[in-house]
């Protein structure tokens, strides 16, 4: 079975910190993203990447960033958290048209 | 913004067959559907997809319209375990290319 582990499943950070939030899969997948999920707004995709050192915006990318060193981790970056940051996210992978597989989420707060 | 639009929520009975509608009606001909669920403080998951033929695997059943424009994804024996937010997402197969996914379907199945 697919695994994506995410490091962290509940965080909580100060206002105008940096967070990093880490994704691990062990599939060998080429893509991986994040989403946000947000009560009554589904999931939200902020970053993803289909390559190492291949990053493309979502539809919300505004206010993070991404990193993808190795194949198997994609990191996201929250260069100075807000409160309107606090939320669930949930890093996923895939193979071309393979369906997605998902980590359980990790919750951030930002207090 | 989403391709499909699904019903806010669903009730079935425990044993019976949730049927879960989704519309698609812009839906491109390389474009797939696909399925997936979410249960409480977890990642979605993976239920089934399809191009234009109907499906079906241990999890249910997926029917697809011919002219393609809508879907029914088909729990033949609702458990208790079944009750979760599903999705339904188009996508096509092109190489990198993003999930998008809406608010979903709660299906509740009541004992």
């Amino acid at each position: 079975d697919v695994k994506v582990t995410q490091s962290s499943r509940y965080l909580v950070k100060r206002t105008g910190e940096k967070v990093f939030l880490e994704c691990v899969q062990d599939m060998d997948h080429e893509n991986m993203f994040w989403y946000r999920q947000d009560p009554g707004l589904g999931l939200r995709l902020i970053y993803f990447s289909y390559d190492v050192k291949m990053k493309e915006k979502g539809d919300i990318p505004e206010g993070y960033s991404v990193s993808r060193e190795k194949k198997e981790r994609f990191s996201l970056i929250l260069e100075s958290a807000s409160t309107n940051q606090t939320s669930m996210y949930l890093c996923a992978s895939s193979f071309g048209a393979i369906p997605l597989h998902f980590g359980n989420g990790t919750r951030l707060t930002v207090t | 913004d989403a391709k499909t639009t699904q019903p806010t929520s669903m009730d079935c009975a425990e044993g019976r067959a949730a049927n879960l509608p989704c519309n698609h009606s812009t839906i491109s001909g390389n474009e797939y559907v696909y399925w997936y669920r979410q249960i409480h403080s977890q990642g979605p998951q993976y239920i089934i997809h399809g191009l234009k033929n109907n499906e079906t695997n241990e999890m249910a059943s997926l029917i697809i319209t011919e002219d393609r424009k809508s879907s029914t994804l088909i729990l033949p024996h609702a458990t208790l375990r079944d009750t979760a937010v599903y999705y339904c997402i188009v996508r096509g197969d092109n190489y990198g290319q993003n999930f998008v996914f809406g608010p979903g379907t709660r299906l509740s199945v009541l004992p």
